[in-house]
């Protein structure tokens, strides 16, 4: 199993430019969330789907938009990337098993705004 | 909203030695997780803590949960440099289905 991909593993965009981040898992889960890593600063959440078709907000949404057309797909578009969304970006996927969810974790996108 | 809050910020200690490293959490939580990250890696799960008083030990690790007091503890026994990495808590709420980070211990084991 490959379990969650993320693609592209790099990237460089311009200011205002845009790119969608694809994030793909093959486990069936249910659950599938983006987030991103900035220094000292931990992981936050953007957005999250609770199952296809169906997206919601997480702590930092602004500037950021995502769709779940299938199930094991999760997209995370930015529409005019700015230089405050430099950042790495992780997307994960979870399962509910024996009273707890089992995140799986995906190897992140590395982004810079310029 | 939940917040999640972990101190200290960065450690450095010597090996072994002992430390602990904190997690608060602010409102009632389902359920508490340790991860550890290498640089440039992504996350590895090490503990799911699931009842008020759960204890889970592997290795030179131990996590401990307070539900009541709303902390969870990652006790570090005896360090080695292997140890060294950024941990991470995180709290997940069934009626939420978000897991919500604390910012991170970034541990740094000095020979």
């Amino acid at each position: 199993n490959a379990g969650v991909t993320q693609t592209p593993k790099f990237r460089v965009l311009k200011t205002g430019q845009s790119m969608t981040l694809l994030c793909a898992q093959d486990m069936n889960h249910e659950y599938m969330y983006w987030y991103r890593q900035d220094p000292g600063m931990g992981l936050r959440l953007i957005h999250y789907s609770v199952g296809e078709g169906t997206t919601a907000k997480g702590e930092v949404p602004d500037g950021y938009n995502v769709s779940r057309l299938k199930k094991q797909n999760f997209l995370l578009g930015l529409e005019s990337a700015a230089p405050s969304q430099t950042s790495v970006y992780f997307c994960a996927s979870s399962y509910l098993t024996g009273g707890a969810y089992g995140y799986t974790f995906g190897s992140g996108t590395r982004l810079t705004v310029v | 909203e939940l917040k999640v809050e972990q101190n200290p910020l960065f450690l450095s200690m010597q090996e072994g030695k002992n430390y602990t490293i904190y997690c608060n959490y602010s409102t009632t939580s389902d359920r508490l997780y340790w991860y550890r990250q290498d640089p440039g890696k992504s996350l590895e799960s090490l503990f799911v803590l699931l009842s008020n008083g759960a204890v889970k030990q592997e290795g030179r690790l131990m996590a401990s949960l307070d539900t009541k007091a709303r902390l969870s503890t990652l006790h570090i026994t005896a360090a080695v440099h292997d140890l060294s990495a950024t941990y991470f808590c995180a709290v997940d709420m069934d009626s939420s289905y978000k897991l919500i980070f604390g910012s991170g211990t970034r541990l740094l084991v000095r020979p």
